[in-house]
């Protein structure tokens, strides 16, 4: 029930393509949800975030779609550029001051 | 500058000792986590603290401890007893918001990688 599953493992765009990632969860409680952003031997970087009262979020070419009754939440990167290549988490919460449940990951290449 | 800092940012541990990895944090965050990174793997909880002298234990404390003397500072050890310690560390932070709507925004640290030799 606390898990997140992310999908795909890894993922291969070219230049100016959309990159999309799916996240997937069973708990209903989990309020906050959010993507991170990580470059090789860094820490990750908040990326964007979403709460479930609202069905999208846009922030420049990065986008959460979101879908409660699926349980299911995605991230979109449009115009998908080489700097965008990195590995991206989703993640889940259901209390300030608690654990964020993160999904595996996703390794994004971005090909020029 | 605000921000998280750990340090070293390369550790080597040999069998048999306990390491200390450090975290400090200038954002007046009252809460402050421990994640391990393996490769492949998301991030696991190990420790967090909501407030100066109280922890509570992730899913992966086993071989772990920790303390929150001041609130600026929670110092991870890695025990002889934990097996399989060779993993990215990775400090955060948050604040506790005053009021609704409540988030977890969480701010990490660089990182330390600690090797087993």
């Amino acid at each position: 029930q606390q898990q997140v599953k992310q999908s795909p493992q890894s993922l291969i765009v070219q230049k100016g393509g959309i990159s999309i990632i799916n996240c997937a969860y069973e708990n209903t409680a989990f309020d906050y949800f959010p993507w991170y952003q990580q470059f090789p031997g860094k820490g990750p970087a908040l990326l964007i975030a979403i709460r479930p009262d609202v069905s999208e979020k846009k922030e420049g070419r990065f986008t959460i779609s979101f879908n409660k009754s699926a349980k299911q939440f995605s991230l979109h990167i449009m115009d998908s550029q080489p700097g965008d290549s990195a590995t991206y988490f989703c993640a889940a919460s259901n209390q300030a001051g608690t654990a964020l449940i993160f999904g595996k990951g996703t390794t994004l290449s971005v090909s020029s | 500058d605000g921000g998280i800092t750990q340090s070293p940012k390369y550790l080597f541990r040999k069998e048999g000792q306990n390491v200390t990895l450090s975290c400090e944090q200038n954002l007046n965050h009252d809460a402050m986590y421990w994640y391990r990174q393996d490769p492949g793997q998301g991030l696991r909880l190990i420790y967090y603290s909501q407030i100066v002298n109280d922890f509570q234990k992730g899913d992966i404390a086993e071989g772990y401890s920790v303390s929150r003397e001041k609130k600026e500072s929670f110092p991870l050890t890695v025990t002889s007893a934990q097996k399989n310690p060779t993993a990215f560390y990775l400090c955060a932070s948050s604040r506790l918001a005053g009021g609704p709507p409540v988030v977890n925004e969480q701010f990490f640290g660089p990182g330390t990688r600690l090797t087993v030799l």
